[in-house]
């Protein structure tokens, strides 16, 4: 049981070119979740996928798509990348318990954008 | 609109003290809590969380946290800090719309151990 994985682990990308960001869980959780993390800001949600089939915005989504492939996996797309993309990206999925939830965090993909 | 306030973006103690980390949270409904550790180039690992119940909560790695509805407030404590306690911990309430569920996290406090 691997829970949450992402790849890359590590990019360098220009500003202006794309790139997709893979998550994948194993743990038949049905919400999955993208956040960014930046010093001094904690995390702060880019989109999610309440269950298959679903996304929506965040808090931040501007400059970023996704896709819900199956319940499996939730991708996080840069179309044009800009500097202030530079970060970390995490993705999470979450069961639920009625009104509980709780989320489990991947490892983390870290972005350079030059 | 859940917000999170973590007072204090490092704090410093010696191993053996006691560790106290700050975590004010504002919420229009009953919340859900949880404080997570990031050890360092590592995701965020949960380390406990307060849902209903009992207001003590009890973690991993000799961790706790009260839930303080006068006080709106969920400290994490530990009794003797270890150095392995180093690390970054977020503090996040579960905000709930409809169907859609969201963490709001605090900006974080950088623990050091001291030897």
């Amino acid at each position: 049981n691997a829970g949450v994985t992402q790849t890359p682990k590590f990019q360098v990308l220009k500003t202006g070119q794309s790139m997709t960001l893979q998550c994948a869980q194993d743990m038949n959780h049905n919400s999955m979740y993208w956040y960014r993390q930046d010093p001094g800001m904690g995390l702060r949600l880019i989109y999610y996928s309440a269950s298959e089939g679903t996304t929506d915005k965040g808090e931040v989504p501007n400059g970023y798509n996704v896709s819900r492939l199956n319940k499996r996996e939730f991708s996080l797309r840069l179309e044009s990348a800009a500097p202030s993309q530079t970060s970390v990206y995490f993705c999470a999925s979450s069961v639920r318990q009625g009104y509980q939830e709780t989320q489990y965090f991947g490892p983390g993909t870290r972005l350079l954008v030059l | 609109a859940q917000s999170v306030t973590q007072l204090g973006s490092h704090v410093s103690v010696s191993e053996g003290a006691l560790v106290l980390l700050r975590c004010n949270y504002s919420s229009s409904v009953p919340p859900y809590l949880f404080w997570y550790v990031q050890y360092p180039n590592q995701g965020l690992q949960l380390l406990l969380k307060y849902t209903t119940g009992a207001t003590l909560v009890k973690g991993i790695n000799g961790f706790e946290a009260e839930f303080k509805k006068s006080e709106t407030s969920f400290h994490l404590t530990k009794p003797s800090a270890h150095m392995s306690d180093a690390a970054e911990y977020f503090c996040a309430v579960l905000s709930r719309s409809g169907s859609a569920r969201q963490l709001t996290f605090g900006s974080g406090t950088q623990l050091t151990v001291l030897p």
